[in-house]
């Protein structure tokens, strides 16, 4: 099993770019996240899925949109990037069975916004 | 409001010297506890949890951790360590006010260790 992946792993844009991160599971979880890490503050909720066709807002949502068509997929967008976006963006999930607290993190995506 | 504080953004300590991560929460109700480490580079990975069973955990490469319910604190620790070690270490408390199971981050401390 790979686990949780997200795509890319590095990206640069322009101001006012739009950009869409990947992230997918083989766990057949239910529940997946999208954080942000910015040094000194710890990992901030930007929006979540309790299962396909469904997203709910986080600790952060303002400028990311998310869908989860699949349920192995969770999409992370960018309309319009702002330098305040830069950040490492990571991908978790869980299951919905045993131990509930218990995430499993992607490897990250180092976003820069210049 | 749940919140978790780390004590000291960087910690330095000479490898074989014990290693000691502060952590303190803050919640009437003893919460779910985890201790996660990030070496350079790479993703995050659970190093262990505190789940009520039993106040001192131990977890993967040495570490453990003891949880004091009087102190709301759930420090981790090692005995001796090793340049391996170098990893910033995230201390994360469970939402309890949150019915998806949320988790509350601390802001990290970096481990650095002198050879």
């Amino acid at each position: 099993n790979a686990g949780v992946t997200q795509t890319p792993k590095f990206r640069v844009l322009k101001t006012g770019q739009s950009m869409t991160l990947l992230c997918a599971q083989d766990m057949n979880h239910e529940y997946m996240y999208w954080y942000r890490q910015d040094p000194g503050m710890g990992l901030r909720l930007i929006h979540y899925s309790v299962g396909e066709g469904t997203t709910a807002k986080g600790e952060v949502p303002d400028g990311y949109n998310v869908s989860r068509l699949k349920k192995q997929n969770f999409l992370l967008g960018l309309e319009s990037a702002a330098p305040s976006q830069t950040s490492v963006y990571f991908c978790a999930s869980r299951r919905t069975t045993g131990f509930l607290y218990e995430q499993y993190f992607g490897p990250g995506t180092r976003l820069t916004v210049t | 409001a749940q919140s978790v504080t780390q004590l000291g953004s960087h910690v330095s300590v000479s490898e074989g010297a014990l290693v000691l991560l502060r952590c303190n929460y803050s919640s009437s109700v003893p919460p779910y506890l985890f201790w996660y480490v990030q070496y350079p580079n790479q993703g995050l990975q659970l190093l262990l949890k505190y789940t009520s069973a039993a106040t001192l955990v131990k977890g993967i490469n040495g570490f453990e951790a003891e949880f004091k319910k009087s102190e709301t604190s759930f420090h981790l620790t090692k005995p001796s360590a090793h340049m391996s070690d170098a990893a910033e270490y995230f201390c994360v408390v469970s939402d309890e006010r949150d019915s998806n199971y949320q988790l509350i981050w601390g802001a990290g401390t970096k481990l650095i260790i002198k050879p």
